[in-house]
């Protein structure tokens, strides 16, 4: 089935511990994001990607990383996690280039991670 | 700045029908989506609006006003599966591209 998927849907993790988390889709999207959702604080932009080759800051980049090596996949990391950055974290894509038909963001199933 | 608020729970009776709220304030404002959000689940796409006026889907219609900022999401027939939240976004014109500003969600509780 067409979209995107994340790996791992869970993982515990020891603070101080590097982690990749997974982003592949199949949309052919030229824009990816990274955001995680935390309780009474909606989503949050991390990082996102316009194009292959190209990534942006968002609003909470701070002790993540990103690549974005071809169109379908957008791998996140995290170099030394903190307990602070346990939380759901949700890849999602969409066709962001300019035109007046609707092109919604299409989300991953998210991966929820807890820092320890 | 960009602003996006929408009430934090709302909660509403089965059959019924319920309005969730949504103002926003941004610089390049060139769309707004719902989503819905079940518990533990991603987001999945409800409605969009660019233009004033209402955009009615089934149960669902959505609403916008752009002098005003405003829009809102209309429930109709409430059925126990739209327990969920409900997500305000707005596509923002940024860094010579389209990007999503994210409302916190409107939790909402549907009571029998």
């Amino acid at each position: 089935t067409a979209g995107i998927t994340q790996a791992p849907t869970s993982q515990i993790l020891a603070a101080g511990r590097s982690m990749t988390l997974r982003c592949t889709q199949d949309m052919r999207h030229n824009a990816m994001y990274w955001y995680r959702q935390d309780l009474g604080l909606g989503l949050r932009l991390i990082h996102y990607s316009n194009t292959a080759g190209t990534t942006g800051k968002g609003e909470v980049p701070d002790g993540y990383s990103v690549s974005r090596a071809n169109t379908d996949d957008f791998p996140l990391t995290l170099a030394s996690a903190v307990p602070s950055q346990t939380s759901v974290y949700f890849c999602a894509s969409s066709d962001s280039r300019g035109g007046g038909v609707v092109k919604e963001a299409f989300f991953g199933q998210g991966t929820r991670l807890t820092v320890v | 700045g960009q602003n996006i608020d929408q009430p934090t729970e709302m909660t509403a009776t089965e059959g019924a029908i319920v309005q969730i709220n949504c103002t926003y304030q941004t610089s390049g404002f060139n769309g707004l989506f719902w989503y819905q959000q079940h518990a533990g689940e991603a987001p999945t796409f409800l409605s969009y609006n660019v233009l004033d006026g209402l955009e009615e889907k089934g149960r669902f219609s959505s609403f916008l006003s752009r002098s005003k900022g405003y829009s809102y999401l209309l429930l109709k027939e409430l059925q126990m599966k739209d327990s969920a939240s409900y997500l305000c976004a707005v596509r923002d014109w940024k860094d010579s591209n389209y990007q999503l500003i994210w409302g916190a969600g409107t939790k909402l509780i549907i009571k029998p």
